[in-house]
């Protein structure tokens, strides 16, 4: 079982829809969550971040977080052809001797149609 | 958030050669990493760029073929050495913000290895 799950997709919203990306970690003691979104042969932008149960609004991004399910997701609302990218998830996981490691996901690729 | 850059933004080269990847951040960051994303892959941690010691690295990287380098707190340098063809990906260093997790990346680096 890998230590964070996506679906790889793609996954094809219309524009204007809701677009939901979720994520599923093994790691019952990882306390932070983030999304990146990555544009084709650019880095990694990180877009939100969660430690909390529930949901976390920034913009059209909520990340909702539910620790007892080991699930994270991201929520896109009125989605542009501008929001088409690969979106990652990563978990913050913590290893003996107080180190800490970003363990990412394989990737959503996101694809807005007008 | 710091500014990370990388130089060079990409390069093809010969099997058996090496390049060395600087990172440069303009603000003093304690944690410095060095990623690698294959072509249609996600991130894998290849080590922990310790400054003032030698590098801490993940599972399958070593020294010789990936010695790195972390003078100071905002400079850091990657080499790869002997490449091979299977050393083609794109490198990335990140950085930390300990006040809150959250982790950032460099625009990369596009490795070629003919």
């Amino acid at each position: 079982q890998k230590e964070v799950e996506q679906n790889s997709g793609p996954l094809s919203v219309p524009e204007g829809a809701i677009a939901s990306l979720n994520c599923t970690y093994s790691d019952r003691g990882s306390q932070s969550f983030f999304w990146y979104r990555q544009y084709s042969g650019k880095s990694p932008e990180l877009i939100m971040f969660i430690y909390s149960n529930g949901d976390k609004e920034d913009g059209r991004f909520t990340a909702q977080l539910n620790k007892a399910s080991q699930y994270v997701s991201l929520l896109i609302r009125d989605s542009q052809p501008s929001d088409s990218a690969t979106y990652l998830c990563a978990v913050l996981r913590g290893f003996s001797g107080g180190y800490n490691k970003l363990i990412f996901g394989a990737g959503t690729r996101l694809a807005v149609h007008p | 958030s710091a500014v990370i850059s990388q130089k060079p933004s990409r390069d093809i080269c010969q099997r058996g050669t090496s390049l060395t990847i600087q990172c440069q951040v303009d603000s003093q960051v304690t944690m410095m990493f060095w990623y690698r994303q294959q072509p249609g892959q996600s991130l894998t941690l290849i080590a922990t760029a310790n400054q003032g010691s030698e590098a801490t690295y993940e599972s399958g990287f070593v020294i010789d073929k990936f010695p790195i380098s972390r003078p100071n707190l905002t400079f850091s340098t990657l080499t790869v050495s002997n490449m091979s063809p299977e050393d083609s990906s794109i490198y990335l260093c990140s950085l930390r913000q300990t006040s809150t997790d959250t982790q950032y990346f460099g625009p990369g680096t596009r490795l070629t290895v003919l």
